[in-house]
C-alpha cells in the first residue's frame, strides 16, 4: 500500500542554523501539507501547497519558513534559521483531493539546541 | 473550547469493551476525520466523514457526525489491547480546495488485557 515517506527521522540542528525536511508524497496526490506537533501538544497545520504554490498558510509558518517541490517526487519544508522553540515532531500529509483523506508520513522529530 | 476537543480526555477499559470518544468543534466544516497515534509515532488516518452524512462505518469503527450539534463520536467495538493509542478529530473546511485539518486535544486510549 502505498505510504508517505520522510527523512530523516530524527534532525538534531544548532539554533540558527538552516533545516530541510523532506518528504515523498503518494504519488498520485495532488495536494500537500506540512503540520507540527509539539510535545505534548495539538496537531497543527503549518502549509497546504497544490499546483505549484501555496494554497494557505498559518500563523506560524513565517518568513523563516519555506515549502518546495524540486521535482515530481519530493516536498520539502525549509526552516531558514531555527529557533529553540521550532522543536517539534513535523509531518507532512498528502491527499488525492482537497476534500479528501490526508495520509500522514511518520514525522520528522526536530531538536533545536 | 477550541475547535476539535475531545472527551473523554483519557479513557480505560478491558478488552472487549467497546470505547466511544467524542468530539466537538465550533465553526462549519466540510469534512471531520478521525485518525490515531502510538506514542511517539505518526498519525493514521481512521475514517472521514463529510458534512451531509450521519453516520459512517469501517470495520469495528463506527462514526457519527450531529451537524446541528457541532459533535462527533468515534465508537470501537471489541476494544483490543492494540488499539491502546490516542485518538484525534480533526476538522477540515476546503477552503479554495485546499483542506486544512484542525485537529483537537485527543483521548488517550487504554485498553487492558
Amino acid at each position: 500500500e502505498p505510504e508517505v515517506t520522510q527523512t530523516p527521522s530524527h534532525q538534531v540542528t544548532q539554533m540558527g542554523q538552516e533545516v530541510i525536511l523532506r518528504c515523498v508524497p503518494i504519488s498520485n496526490h495532488l495536494y500537500f501539507y506540512w503540520y507540527r506537533q509539539i510535545l505534548g501538544q495539538k496537531v497543527e497545520f503549518l502549509v497546504s501547497f497544490y499546483n505549484n504554490e501555496i494554497s494557505e498558510k498559518s500563523e506560524i509558518f513565517d518568513d523563516q519558513f519555506s515549502v518546495e517541490r524540486p521535482d515530481g517526487s519530493n516536498f520539502t519544508l525549509k526552516i531558514r534559521s531555527t529557533k529553540l522553540e521550532d522543536s517539534a515532531m513535523y509531518f507532512c500529509a498528502s491527499s488525492r483531493r482537497g476534500g479528501n483523506e490526508q495520509f500522514f508520513g511518520p514525522g520528522t522529530r526536530l531538536t533545536v539546541l | 473550547s477550541q475547535q476539535g476537543e475531545e472527551d473523554p480526555q483519557a479513557l480505560s477499559i478491558q478488552e472487549g469493551e467497546n470505547a466511544t470518544m467524542n468530539c466537538s468543534y465550533k465553526t462549519s466544516i466540510n469534512n471531520l476525520q478521525w485518525y490515531r497515534q502510538n506514542s511517539g509515532r505518526g498519525l493514521v488516518h481512521l475514517i472521514l466523514i463529510r458534512s451531509n452524512e450521519r453516520e459512517k462505518h469501517s470495520g469495528r469503527l463506527r462514526v457519527t457526525l450531529d451537524t446541528s450539534k457541532k459533535s462527533s463520536s468515534l465508537l470501537i467495538t471489541a476494544s483490543r489491547a492494540a488499539d491502546t493509542a490516542s485518538y484525534f478529530c480533526a476538522t477540515g473546511l476546503n477552503p479554495g480546495g485546499g483542506n486544512k485539518l484542525t485537529f483537537g486535544t485527543g483521548t488517550q486510549l487504554k485498553v487492558e488485557l
